[in-house]
């Protein structure tokens, strides 16, 4: 049962163009989302996050937006530079127990800038 | 300044070997730490997960175990591994703050043969 969903695996746009990456997630429950870059034979980097109680975050050029209604949440890079090429993973803050959390993951979309 | 240090950086190891991968962390006290794998083809899968000396948590049945013996250490073992243990393995640990998201460690490729 996957939680968290990125349903495209990979996406190709042009340098200075906008990148769209899409995520939904079927836990009501999540109160906040993440979104980590990753590139090859590395560990995952925090990029932007999101609380549950809003509907957009933006960090330079970097904006999540999340429709809690539709439980899907978007990554909205603008303009996008060919270091921008990774994978990203989406990623949701759900209750272990007690105070305690962890975090699940979406199978992530390679984005490639085209210079 | 907090860090965390995951080895080796790769591994090749035949089926039916045993497995040891150890995580540390410095620069911090009582972390949460967590064992993901990144399969072929799937995202992050949460393995283990540890909120305090010997508290070991896990996601899924699997021929994997976990130990903490120290605060700041966590180890990923398994007795025999399988062809399908095969995977990119990412320590982490929770950080505090605004932004209620992990660190991860470099990873390590395993690679069961």
């Amino acid at each position: 049962d996957q939680q968290v969903k990125q349903n495209s695996p990979s996406l190709s746009v042009q340098e200075g163009r906008i990148s769209i990456l899409n995520c939904d997630y079927t836990n009501s429950m999540f109160d906040y989302f993440l979104w980590y870059k990753k590139y090859p034979a590395e560990g995952p980097t925090f990029l932007i996050s999101i609380s549950s109680i809003k509907d957009k975050n933006e960090d330079g050029r970097f904006t999540v937006f999340l429709n809690k209604s539709a439980k899907h949440l978007s990554l909205h890079i603008v303009p996008s530079q060919p270091g921008d090429s990774a994978v990203y993973f989406c990623a949701a803050r759900g209750n272990a127990g007690g105070s305690n959390y962890k975090l699940t993951f979406g199978k992530g979309t390679l984005l490639t800038v085209n210079p | 300044s907090q860090t965390i240090h995951q080895w080796p950086a790769t591994l090749v190891q035949p089926v039916g070997s045993p497995l040891s991968l150890e995580c540390t962390v410095e620069g911090t006290s009582n972390p949460n730490l967590y064992w993901y794998r990144q399969a072929a083809g799937r995202g992050l899968q949460l393995l283990f997960y540890s909120v305090g000396i010997g508290q070991i948590s896990s996601e899924v049945p699997q021929n994997l175990s976990a130990s903490r013996p120290q605060d700041r250490q966590f180890i990923l073992s398994s007795k025999k591994l399988l062809l399908s243990d095969s995977g990119f393995y990412l320590c982490a640990w929770k950080v505090g703050g605004r932004d209620y998201g992990y660190t991860f460690g470099s990873g390590t490729r395993l690679t069961v043969v």
